[in-house]
């Protein structure tokens, strides 16, 4: 059974600090590597993607892959309170189209 | 905004009846994806659609069916409702079949009473 894990939160972090998700995954043959921000009652909306291992950055946003870890983590700068969601790790493993999600962790950005 | 469209936006239904869920996908896009998402839950794959053909199904029985036309929009369909079909079904488009940037829809809000 192929899984991805996240922890389910709520993580809180003050307004202005460096907010930290992380996620597993269990099959070594994944590839794909995805970060999607659902508000509540809301669709997921597509955030960050990486396929290499190491750091990628976009904006405020930092994907980081560690592959001989099975590891992906995503880092917020300068946390805002509208990055108060439920952030969902997404995961292919190549060998076919589906993409293996994790339940979430809920993020609340304090002000 | 993604650009795809999913219709309704709620629907309840009676334990055994039927329901059709529609999605019209991004411009430019040629693959659909499906996805039932529990309360709480991560999105489940259902299947996804790809220049009309069914290109691949995740763990969900027969009657849950779907089509794609030839502009791309597709339908969801699930027959003899169970109240565990309760959810929130998500569609999302792409580009080609190996296409892992998916983009969703606002949902359709499924309750079965």
């Amino acid at each position: 059974q192929k899984e991805v894990e996240q922890n389910s939160g709520p993580l809180s972090v003050p307004e202005g600090a460096i907010a930290s998700l992380n996620c597993t995954y269990s099959d070594r043959g994944s590839q794909s590597f995805f970060w999607y921000r659902q508000y509540s009652g809301k669709s997921p909306e597509l955030i960050m993607f990486i396929y290499s291992n190491g750091d990628k950055e976009d904006g405020r946003f930092t994907a980081q892959l560690n592959k001989a870890s099975q590891y992906v983590s995503l880092l917020i700068r300068d946390s805002q309170p509208s990055d108060s969601a439920t952030y969902l790790c997404a995961v292919n493993t190549g060998s076919n189209y589906q993409l293996i999600w994790g339940a979430g962790t809920k993020l609340i950005i304090k002000p | 905004e993604t650009g795809v469209t999913q219709s309704p936006t709620h629907l309840i239904k009676t334990r055994g009846q039927q329901v059709t869920l529609r999605c019209s996908s991004q411009s430019g896009h040629n693959t659909v994806s499906w996805y039932q998402q529990a309360l709480g839950q991560g999105p489940q794959f259902i299947f996804q659609y790809y220049r009309e053909e069914e290109n691949g199904r995740g763990n969900f029985p027969p009657r849950f069916s779907g089509l794609q036309f030839p502009n791309y929009s597709s339908e969801l369909n699930v027959n003899a409702l169970e109240l565990d079909d309760s959810a929130l079904y998500l569609c999302a488009s792409s580009l080609g079949d190996r296409s892992y940037e998916q983009y969703f829809g606002p949902g359709t809000r499924l309750t079965v009473t």
